[in-house]
């Protein structure tokens, strides 16, 4: 197993430009989240999603957008990239049985210029 | 706003010391508890886990759980360079899609 996979592992923005971040897991994990770690900071929520077709905003989801047509996959979409952007993602999975660990990604790192 | 707090140090402990890390919460209805720990530039990996008030013990890690308090804490014994990382304090609950909320984290140096 490859557990959490993200893609890329790092870019460099534009203002204005979008892209989309890469999040997908072989473990056949109902529940995804995005996380966006600023430095010297500790995780925020962007989105997370309770299986396929079903997601919901978290603490942090402005300027952000997700999709989540397949268990595997749960990419983040930027749109009109702005320098507040620029921050470490992390995508996240579990099964979904109570409160038990998060798998984490290797992360995205973007820098918005 | 649920809040989990940690001291963002760093905590400078030698080795073979005892690292002691604390973390409150503000959220009464968090039910569990995870610390993580994440090395510079890395993702966070689960340390420990506890869910019931009292210790949890695995290896030289010892989460402690105090609800009464709102209070986790993490005991690192015989501290190892190797355990010089951030360590993330979260909380969370079964009820919101299990959610956690994080903390900002404690930087741990474990000197020689």
């Amino acid at each position: 197993n490859a557990g959490v996979t993200q893609t890329p592992k790092f870019r460099i923005l534009k203002i204005g430009q979008s892209m989309t971040l890469q999040c997908t897991q072989d473990m056949n994990h109902n529940y995804m989240y995005w996380y966006r770690q600023d430095p010297g900071m500790g995780l925020k929520l962007i989105y997370y999603s309770v299986g396929a077709g079903i997601t919901d905003k978290g603490e942090v989801p402005n300027g952000y957008n997700v999709s989540r047509s397949t268990t595997e996959d749960f990419p983040l979409r930027l749109e009109l990239a702005a320098p507040s952007q620029t921050s470490v993602y992390f995508c996240a999975s579990r099964t979904g049985q109570g409160v038990e660990t998060q798998y984490f990604g290797p992360g995205t790192r973007l820098l918005v210029l | 706003q649920k809040e989990v707090e940690q001291n963002s140090g760093p905590l400078s402990v030698p080795e073979g010391a005892i690292a002691s890390l604390n973390c409150t919460y503000s959220d009464r209805g968090s039910q569990s508890f995870f610390w993580y720990r994440q090395y510079s530039g890395k993702s966070p990996e689960l340390i420990m886990s506890i869910y019931s008030n009292g210790d949890k013990e695995d290896g030289r890690f010892t989460a402690q759980l105090n609800k009464a308090s709102q209070y986790v804490s993490l005991l690192i014994r015989d501290s190892q360079p190797s355990d010089s990382a951030t360590y993330l304090c979260a909380g969370g609950n079964t009820g919101t899609a299990s959610k956690l909320t994080f903390g900002t984290g404690t930087r741990l140096q474990v000197t020689l």
